[in-house]
């Protein structure tokens, strides 16, 4: 099975940062990357699906990049509201596996 | 709305069975792959199973796989996870989620999530 790897598990940054979180794939995997944000208590909400397409909704300050096996989740400039653990999951073929999670703090 | 409402977690003890249920509202049900994804207290998350819309494909983690069973009632837009041989480290929150319209080469993510059901195993 594919795994997923997230670098790093956790940060801290300055409201206004650039803030940009590394999800590696074990295999080729293609663009089937989506990203979900995560805040404490609630259920996951998805951010980018195929790699790098913004979700209805999300706020244009995230973007997400990549293809293959290296693939890039960016925070242009960190808001308060941004307060979340994200993940990666691989999306092309079961197990679904997701990565570990980067949770992200306010400095 | 587009809406999904997780129910039937609770205690339980190990080695028992629990079902849970995912009632879905808002759009075509049988059109949409579904999902039921954990996450463990203080972990993150961990994908469970999927079904097609038809209910003609399923796929399992390898970590319920024989144990847990998911299935769907399309004309009652409800999706299913029997859960069997239930072991401590089953104890989660189990969110069901709305994916794809297929389970070829999906693109969409899972795009609507419940708010979740809480199983806890233990004696």
């Amino acid at each position: 099975d594919i795994q997923m790897t997230q670098s790093p598990s956790s940060l801290s940054a300055s409201v206004g940062d650039r803030v940009t979180i590394t999800c590696r794939a074990s295999q080729g995997i293609s663009n089937y990357l989506v990203w979900y944000q995560q805040k404490p208590g609630k259920a996951p909400k998805l951010l980018i699906y195929a790699a790098s397409s913004l979700q209805s909704g999300v706020p244009s300050r995230f973007s997400g990049s990549g293809s293959g096996t290296d693939f890039t989740l960016t925070i242009s400039s960190l808001q308060p509201e941004d307060v979340a653990t994200y993940y990666c999951q691989k999306y092309n073929s079961a197990p679904q596996t997701f990565g570990q999670g980067t949770k992200v703090e306010i400095k | 709305e587009v809406q999904l409402v997780e129910s039937g977690g609770g205690l339980v003890q190990p080695g028992g069975s629990l079902r849970l249920s995912c009632a879905a509202s808002g759009f075509t049900f049988s059109n949409y792959v579904m999902s039921w994804v954990r996450q463990a207290p203080g972990k993150g998350l961990e994908w469970v199973s999927v079904i097609s819309g038809s209910a003609g494909s399923t796929y399992y983690a390898d970590s319920v796989k024989g144990r847990f069973t998911m299935s769907r009632d399309n004309p009652k837009n409800t999706l299913y996870l029997q859960m069997n041989s239930l072991r401590a480290e089953d104890t989660a929150v189990y969110y069901c989620a709305k994916g794809d319209v297929t389970l070829i080469e999906p693109i969409y993510g899972m795009d609507v999530w419940g708010q979740g059901t809480t199983v806890t195993v233990s004696s």
